[in-house]
């Protein structure tokens, strides 16, 4: 069975500063990898994903994120946060299995110093 | 995502009470998952539907169950609710061939 672990349960940066938060998963074969945004009081939203091919993906609102599978992660990075980044991210394994079913990570609370 | 919302988004309860949450998808997609999402948990899948009343049990499904008579809609029954219930539920959809999952708005369940 797959699983994810995202170490930081809380980030707090500052307005304008680089952003890395990171995954990691455990998985036999290539997963499908996603991170998805949760702002306070909304349902999560696709940030982008990995299925395969270029290692490095873009996402929405300048987000990207690079899987590496020799170490088993798939960190997301922002070069610049905005105070309205602050949200709470996960991130998600999926196996490609019939139910098309995600495991996911605790979360990463990001706050965001003015 | 506009193509999923759910039903009711907020609902207190007292323990002992049945409560069925609703999930309404006018995507057509073929599968819809039920979640709950605790305070570092992050979201936990309870059941699942791949098809019109084709559906199987997640990793927390002790107390819930689930149904899905059309492909529009999957519903979420907690037979007698209990405290420990009390959580905010998400319902997903996804379609054939397409992994990623598109989230409702989430419900908010007390039990008392």
């Amino acid at each position: 069975a797959q699983s994810v672990t995202q170490p930081d349960i809380h980030i707090t940066v500052s307005e304008g500063a680089s952003l890395e938060l990171r995954c990691n998963y455990s998985y036999g074969a290539t997963p499908y990898l996603f991170w998805y945004v949760q702002s306070p009081g909304q349902g999560l939203q696709l940030l982008l994903k990995y299925f395969s091919g270029d290692t490095l993906v873009q996402g929405i609102k300048g987000f990207e994120a690079e899987f590496k599978r020799s170490q088993s992660s798939f960190n997301l990075r922002k070069p610049s946060v905005h105070w309205s980044d602050a949200a709470e991210y996960f991130c998600a394994v999926g196996a490609g299995n019939a139910g098309n079913m995600l495991t996911f990570g605790g979360g990463t609370r990001l706050m965001v110093k003015p | 995502d506009a193509g999923i919302t759910q039903s009711p988004r907020h609902k207190v309860t007292e323990t002992g009470t049945p409560v069925t949450l609703r999930c309404h998808q006018t995507e057509n997609h073929r599968y819809m998952y039920w979640y709950r999402q605790d305070p570092g948990h992050g979201l936990r899948l309870i059941h699942y539907s791949y098809g019109v009343k084709d559906t199987d049990k997640g990793e927390v499904s002790d107390g819930y169950s689930v149904s899905r008579s059309k492909t529009e809609d999957f519903l979420l029954t907690l037979e007698s609710a209990t405290s420990s219930q009390t959580s905010v539920y998400f319902c997903a959809m996804a379609g054939t061939g397409v992994y990623e999952q598109y989230f409702g708005p989430g419900t908010r369940l007390t039990v008392t």
